[in-house]
């Protein structure tokens, strides 16, 4: 009863250094998201798949890219990780991607950027 | 521009008192509208949804909440609050393509 899962948990970095966060999902979703929270800022949309092999930018992608490796997996990867991009990462997915539909979300990255 | 709106970032609550968070939105035509949960150290989970079956909408822990078209209103409820209820919680509203705007939370604090 997995879920989404994403990893890691927790990371701390320096300035330029780059990384990928790792995010996967076993209730055969098509749809898949990443959102950054922040303090006082709610989730804000980074990049999303609505189905395999498909993505699009959000409200936030600067920074950012992302790939969809197959129908479970979604990656989101910081090249040049920068300090403003210090936050907490979710991983979500939902069945079809409907206007209407419920995500479920992983349980988050926690993100230092020094 | 679309948006949503929630109101007082932290929320104090006594034990058994009413809970009360706002949420308005700005849409000339009516979204889907939804409520999250997060638990601390945990990702969000769905409260409720308001799906245009009915205005008032009943969702898990005995929340729920009172869609009102001429308000652009989807104010979140509970007669009595736990300590279990202490959470922060997020308006959501799709406005179409795939995306969810979220609202930027409550903090909810319940005071024994």
């Amino acid at each position: 009863n997995a879920g989404v899962t994403q990893t890691p948990k927790f990371q701390v970095l320096k300035t330029g250094q780059s990384m990928t966060l790792q995010c996967a999902q076993d209730m055969n979703h098509n749809s898949m998201y990443w959102y950054r929270q922040d303090p006082g800022m709610g989730l804000r949309l980074i990049y999303y798949s609505a189905s395999e092999g498909t993505t699009d930018k959000g409200e936030v992608p600067n920074g950012y890219n992302v790939s969809r490796l197959n129908k479970r997996e979604f990656s989101l990867r910081l090249e040049s990780a920068a300090p403003s991009q210090t936050s907490v990462y979710f991983c979500a997915s939902s069945e079809v991607g409907g206007t209407n539909e419920k995500l479920f979300f992983g349980s988050g990255t926690q993100l230092s950027v020094l | 521009a679309q948006s949503v709106t929630q109101l007082g970032s932290h929320v104090s609550v006594s034990e058994g008192a009413l809970v009360l968070l706002r949420c308005n939105y700005s849409s000339s035509v009516p979204p889907y509208l939804f409520w999250y949960v997060q638990y601390p150290n945990q990702g969000l989970q769905l409260l409720l949804k308001y799906t245009s079956a009915a205005t008032l909408v009943k969702g898990i822990n005995g929340f729920e909440a009172e869609f009102k078209k001429s308000e652009t209103s989807f104010h979140l409820t509970k007669p009595s609050a736990h300590m279990s209820d202490a959470a922060e919680y997020f308006c959501a509203v799709s406005f179409g393509n795939n995306r969810l705007a979220f609202g930027k939370g409550n903090q909810v604090v319940v005071i024994p």
